[in-house]
């Protein structure tokens, strides 16, 4: 079964840093681009970033750029996303996704981990 | 880049077709044919239900149909059933650096 699972949320002081992590399971890591998006409560998505299979592009929602870093491991089938000076706004739930190969579509979503930033 | 303009709520009884909306420009929906829809439970992840315009993932139910027309894409739900019930969100790919746009959503209802 493929499977995504997020993990690392919490609650933390606004400039804080925190990191998120992504495990996946029942498909072949290193063959899929893989996402961050996120969703703020009662309201709707929006993209945070993207990594291509190998790790070696990145890109990034210009309200995050310079904060947040999307990395991966595929030894490990793990995601991640570093984020630093954290906002009120960054509060959300983070998902992550992968790309079906060979399109511009997240077909496989994780469950979420909540991120509350607050003082 | 603003995200895409969906309808904030559609609505109709079990058994009729419903469509929805997604405007976007001609940097995204307009320009590219990576069109994407999905669909959100309260609580839960979003479901990819269509790509690439008009194509259904596997498992995806023959009553979602997807087309573009310009810069507006549409998602069409017939026969339509109380499981529908949700918010429904597309997506593009967008030239621009943020790569990726997400509309506002739609909250379907079945009466």
């Amino acid at each position: 079964e493929v499977q995504l699972l997020e993990s690392g949320g919490g609650l933390v002081q606004p400039g804080g840093s925190l990191r998120l992590t992504c495990a996946a399971s029942g498909f072949t890591f290193s063959a899929c681009a893989m996402s961050w998006v996120r969703q703020t409560p009662g309201k709707g998505l929006a993209w945070v970033s993207t990594i291509s299979n190998s790790g070696s592009d990145t890109y990034y929602a210009d309200s995050v750029k310079g904060r947040f870093t999307i990395s991966r491991d595929n030894s490990k089938n793990t995601l991640y996303l570093q984020m630093s000076s954290l906002r009120v706004e960054d509060t959300a739930t983070y998902y992550c996704a992968k790309f079906l190969p060979g399109t511009r579509s997240m077909d496989v979503w994780g469950q979420g981990t909540t991120v509350t930033v607050s003082s | 880049q603003s995200a895409l303009t969906q309808p904030a709520s559609v609505s109709g009884s079990p058994g009729q077709s419903i469509t929805i909306s997604c405007t976007g420009t001609s940097s995204d929906i307009g320009g590219y044919n990576y069109v994407s829809w999905y669909q959100q439970h309260p609580g839960k992840a979003p479901k990819l239900m269509i790509y690439e315009v008009s194509n259904r993932p596997s498992g995806v139910s023959n009553r979602f149909s997807g087309s573009k027309s310009g810069n507006t894409a549409s998602l069409t739900i017939s026969g339509l059933q109380a499981e529908d019930e949700a918010d429904y969100y597309c997506s593009s790919y967008t030239s621009t650096t943020t790569r990726y746009v997400f509309g506002t959503g739609t909250k379907v209802t079945v009466l």
